[in-house]
């Protein structure tokens, strides 16, 4: 099994361009979730799924989109980049709710 | 509301020296609480993981981390570093009955090994 795979590995952007971070995972994990990490900060929330046509907002949801149509895919949509969403960005999946999240190798992205 | 303070950005210690990172948390709801490493430029790998059964939880690589509900915190042990420790370690809770698997983490802890 493959686990939690994320691509692109790194990216730069110029201000203003769009684009998706995608996230599949192959252990029919019910729920994904998308975290930013930044120097200091640790980890933090951006949005997550329970289940297949379901998400909600987390902590830092703002200048991204996201959208579950598959089990398995769980793409983060940044419309219009910023340099503040300079960041380096993981993406989680667990089996049931509270136990360990299973996470993907990370995005480092640029935005310029 | 929940959260996370891990105490010191960066711990250095001696090759063969105890490791202590330490953690604490606030939760208003019976919490599970996790240690995750971070090698250079690689994702979030579990150490071990407190969901209620014995305090006292061992982990990978020799960590072990024991949850003091009297002090709120999950400090992580490990009897003698080794040069393979050097990493970034996060602390992470999430409430017990919240739905999404939703992790909150504190900031983090750089974890040098000196030979």
């Amino acid at each position: 099994n493959a686990g939690v795979t994320q691509t692109p590995k790194f990216q730069v952007l110029k201000t203003g361009q769009s684009m998706t971070l995608q996230c599949a995972q192959d252990m029919n994990h019910e729920y994904m979730s998308w975290y930013r990490q930044d120097p200091g900060m640790g980890l933090r929330l951006i949005h997550y799924s329970v289940g297949a046509g379901i998400t909600d907002q987390g902590e830092v949801p703002n200048g991204y989109n996201v959208s579950r149509s598959t089990t398995e895919d769980f793409p983060l949509r940044l419309l219009s980049a910023a340099p503040s969403q300079t960041s380096v960005y993981f993406c989680a999946s667990s089996y049931r709710r509270a136990t360990e999240a299973f996470f993907g190798q990370g995005t480092r992205l640029t935005v310029v | 509301a929940q959260s996370v303070t891990q105490l010191g950005s960066h711990v250095s210690v001696s090759e063969g020296a105890l490791v202590l990172l330490r953690c604490n948390y606030s939760s208003s709801v019976p919490p599970y609480l996790f240690w995750y490493v971070q090698y250079p430029n690689q994702g979030l790998q579990l150490l071990l993981k407190y969901t209620s059964a014995a305090t006292l939880v061992k982990g990978i690589n020799g960590f072990e981390a024991e949850f003091k509900k009297s002090e709120t915190s999950f400090h992580l042990t490990k009897p003698s570093a080794h040069m393979s420790d050097a990493a970034e370690y996060f602390c992470a809770v999430s409430a017990r009955y919240n739905q999404g698997g939703k992790l909150i983490f504190g900031q983090g802890t750089e974890l040098s090994v000196k030979p």
